[in-house]
């Protein structure tokens, strides 16, 4: 299995400019998970797909931020426009099972690095 | 504050020695979650605990959650340098809608605990 794969894994561009991360889930998996991770705020939710659906986007930060899942086997998110803010290293994780469940794992891909000059 | 507290935040050991890493919630814990990341790397699943007293081991690493579901160790025996690295922990803090609860599974991570381990 190639788990959860992430593109780009460095992205690097200038403030006001529009970023779109992508994920490809695990084969199977119909839950999608994207998290943001900094020193200061740590591993935070951003948004919840299962079936393709978005469930709870609460922890999207603002209006500069979206994400969709056009079919189960791709996410983006994307930032427009970029702030320096916004660095940090977005992860996307998966999970098969059920949509109310703790008993199944939410594996991880690689992560990109953001760095908004 | 925290929702999760991992403790410690750091930790120098010396290759061979003992360890355990820490999370506590002031609320009930359901599927408690034991990450590892390396830097510039995704987080690596080690285990996976739900029930109270559970313990669970792989190798060296040996994570037990408590009988009151509030607090979850990670032991490392005989610590080696491949154990290097940031450990964290993610837990359900609501009851999941199968259960009769209203969560969809969120999980809560901890701040992390970075490991380094000197030969």
């Amino acid at each position: 299995d190639a788990g959860v794969i992430q593109s780009p894994r460095h992205e690097v561009t200038e403030m006001g400019q529009e970023v779109t991360l992508r994920c490809k889930p695990i084969s199977g998996h119909n839950s999608l998970f994207w998290y943001r991770q900094t020193m200061m705020r740590g591993l935070e939710l951003l948004i919840y797909f299962n079936n393709n659906v978005p469930i709870d986007d609460s922890g999207m930060p603002e209006d500069r931020f979206s994400a969709k899942m056009p079919n189960a086997s791709f996410s983006t998110l994307k930032i427009q426009p970029s702030e320096p803010r916004d660095s940090a290293v977005y992860f996307c994780a998966t999970r098969r099972g059920r949509l109310a469940t703790f008993t199944d794992t939410q594996y991880f891909g690689p992560g990109t690095r953001l760095t908004v000059l | 504050s925290q929702e999760l507290e991992q403790s410690p935040q750091s930790l120098i050991v010396q290759e061979g020695k003992n360890l355990t890493i820490n999370c506590t919630s002031s609320k009930t814990l359901y599927g408690l979650y034991w990450y590892k990341q390396k830097y510039g790397e995704g987080l690596i699943f080690l285990m996976m605990l739900q029930k109270g007293g559970e313990e669970k081991s792989h190798e060296k690493i040996t994570a037990k959650l408590d009988e009151k579901k509030q607090q979850s160790s990670l032991h490392i025996t005989a610590s080696q340098p491949s154990h290097a690295g940031i450990y964290l922990c993610g837990a359900g803090l609501l009851k999941p809608l199968n259960a009769g609860g209203t969560s969809y599974g969120k999980l809560t991570f901890g701040q992390g605990t970075i490991l380094t381990v000197h030969p």
